[in-house]
Formats: C-alpha cells, sequence, structure tokens
C-alpha cells in the first residue's frame, strides 16, 4: 500500500542547515509536498516537486528528488529559531484524490 | 482574510453526544477535505468532496458524516461520540482533486476532546 516514512526527530543549532528525510512507496507519485505545522497551528504548505524534477529551489529551501530510492529530502539552510515546528512529507495517492501523510518530523533549533 | 476557516475552534463534550464543525473556504476551490490528526500528530484524510459529490471514504466509522451545502462549506456531523474521537480535526481545500493544482490549503484546525 501507499506509505510514506519520515525520522520522528532532528535538532539542530541555528544558522546550520537542517536536511529532513522522508521515503515514499508509490513510485507513480506525480507530486511530492513538504508542509510545515507550527505549534497549535494548521499546515502550511512550504513547497512542492514535480515528479520529473531533481531538484527544487525556494530561497532557504531545497527539495532534492530521487526517484530511483523514491527518497525525498528537504534542507532548510542558516535555520532560524522560527523553523521549529513539525514537518510533513506527503504524496498523492494511486487515485491521486487525497494526500498521504508521513508520520512528521519535528525540527528543533537550539540558539 | 482567512483562506480556510472551521469552527468551533475547540470543543469539549462528553461520551454519546452528537456534534458539528463547520469550514469554509473563500478560495474558489472545487474540492474540500477532513483529516484527523491524533495525539502523535498523525495525519490521516477522511473524506474529501468535490462539486458535493463524496469522493473519498477512508475507513472512517459511519457515525462520522460529512455535509456540503455548497461548494465553500463542508462541515463535519459526529453522532455518539466516543473517547478515541478526541483529536485535531483540519479541513482543507484544493482548486481541483486529481489535476496539477492540487495544493491543499488548511485550516486552523478544530481540537475536540470526548470526557
Amino acid at each position: 500500500g501507499e506509505d510514506v516514512e519520515q525520522s520522528l526527530f532532528l535538532s539542530v543549532r541555528e544558522g546550520d542547515s537542517s536536511v529532513i528525510n522522508c521515503t515514499y512507496t508509490d513510485s507513480s507519485s506525480t507530486y511530492l509536498y513538504w508542509y510545515k505545522q507550527e505549534p497549535g497551528a494548521g499546515l502550511q504548505l512550504l513547497t512542492y516537486i514535480f515528479s520529473n524534477m531533481d531538484m527544487k529551489q525556494d530561497q532557504r529551501l531545497t527539495v532534492l528528488l530521487n526517484k530511483k530510492d523514491k527518497h525525498l529530502s528537504l534542507r532548510i539552510a542558516d535555520t532560524q529559531t522560527g523553523d521549529s515546528a513539525i514537518y510533513f512529507c506527503a504524496e498523492r495517492n494511486q487515485a491521486g484524490t487525497a494526500l498521504i501523510f508521513g508520520k512528521g518530523t519535528t525540527l528543533s533549533v537550539s540558539s | 482574510d482567512t483562506a480556510v476557516s472551521q469552527t468551533p475552534k475547540y470543543l469539549v463534550t462528553q461520551m454519546g453526544n452528537d456534534k458539528s464543525i463547520k469550514c469554509e473556504q473563500n478560495l474558489g476551490h472545487d474540492t474540500m477535505y477532513w483529516y484527523k490528526q491524533d495525539s502523535k500528530k498523525f495525519l490521516k484524510i477522511m473524506f474529501s468532496y468535490n462539486n458535493k459529490e463524496l469522493i473519498i471514504n477512508e475507513t472512517v466509522p459511519n457515525r462520522f458524516s460529512p455535509k456540503s451545502p455548497d461548494k465553500a462549506h463542508l462541515n463535519l456531523h459526529i453522532n455518539s461520540l466516543e473517547l478515541g474521537d478526541s483529536a485535531v480535526y483540519f479541513c482543507a481545500s484544493s482548486q481541483d482533486a486529481g489535476g496539477t493544482n492540487y495544493e491543499q490549503y488548511f485550516g486552523p484546525g478544530t481540537r475536540l476532546t470526548v470526557t
């Protein structure tokens, strides 16, 4: 079945780069997404990547996609304390009608 | 202006009661969704509605029923509430269900506590 896996925790120091990793099972996924959830808030779409791309950069965010290994990563450059949140990786389901979310990676940034 | 709004933000109720959560989007999107986030932060799709038609319905008890009076609203009704229903419920919307404009925009969530 469809499944998305992420490590649950990541701790970094302010100013360092953060890399959050995700693996997915559905090789037919066309779009893969990264969402951010701050404490007590809803999910905010950070970025997404189409399956025919290897990399997408958006300011401090870099998304890398390895389709062969079904591996997706999100790199946050110059991580700030305001980046502390839960980051969810998501893929579309096979029918293309909903998102399948990973369990979320809690990023903790210390000053 | 809030894109996707939900009411109430917090809901505390007793087992056995029936309750509703309302959702509205002002983005002009065609598809709306309900997700459940449990205490471990795991997010699961519950329902989605496209043009007033239910297009997915995961393994959700039939005590949960979505109601869409129009394209901009998708309400969630829950009958005979149980302790295990305690969670945060998120509403979301997207421009379409299967095309390229699929980014989902989430509401702020409704924290339901069943005592």
